[in-house]
């Protein structure tokens, strides 16, 4: 079992929709998470870093449930430009743990 | 923009070859990493630099090698590439410090294949 889990998806979702992701960690210990975005054959690029009470920047918001070990992303009102690989990323405290992200293709 | 460039962007080899893959940062921040990206896997820390001339194993570093004598560059070397190493490559820096810091800014990769 990987130590951080994602659907690979992929999502294909309407513009205007709102899409869910899940990530799941298995190291209790873990302290700190984040989102990071990837476009195809590019880099990726931090999107967020997800605190314990939860955070929102703009349409995405980010929930981290400690309790049954995952951490989500809702994205709100999709645009095309939303189409991308979503990695989730999960500070072990001696490593970070790179999930294989989850592919969201929004559609006109 | 984090000001981080790699080079070469692509580059293809034989096996057996040696190969050396630059990463250059113009802000002069402390921690440099090296990443290898392969479907079906996460990201996977190769090596990292917390400083000049001080390095250290990640968790995919045989067959690798680094440097960094100076603090803008850090170098990737594959003494004796193999298919096995037909990857591709992200440098990262962290402006916030810390060696496991999970704000990362990314190079935007170097496509090696070794036939």
């Amino acid at each position: 079992r990987k130590e951080v889990e994602q659907d690979p998806g992929p999502f294909n979702v309407p513009e205007g929709a709102t899409v869910a992701f899940n990530c799941t960690y298995s190291n209790s210990a873990s302290q700190s998470f984040f989102w990071y975005r990837q476009d195809c054959r590019k880099e990726p690029k931090l999107l967020m870093s997800v605190y314990s009470s939860g955070n929102e920047d703009g349409r995405f918001t980010a929930q981290l449930n400690r309790a049954s070990q995952y951490i989500s992303l809702l994205i709100r009102d999709s645009k095309l430009s939303d189409s991308a690989t979503y990695l989730c990323v999960v500070n072990r405290g001696d490593k970070l743990i790179f999930g294989t992200g989850t592919r969201l293709q929004v559609f006109p | 923009d984090a000001g981080i460039t790699q080079s070469p962007r692509h580059k293809v080899t034989e096996t057996g070859t040696p190969v050396t893959l630059r990463c250059h940062q113009t802000e002069n921040h402390r921690y440099m990493y090296w990443y290898r990206q392969d479907p079906g896997h996460g990201l996977r820390l190769i090596h990292y630099s917390y400083g000049v001339k001080d390095t250290d194993k990640g968790e995919v570093s045989d067959g690798y090698s680094v440097s960094r004598s100076k603090t803008e560059d850090f170098l990737l070397t594959l003494e004796s590439a193999t298919s096995s190493q037909t990857s591709v490559y992200f440098c990262a820096i962290s402006t916030s410090g810390g060696a496991n810091t999970g704000e990362l800014f990314f190079g935007e990769g170097s496509r090696l294949t070794v036939l």
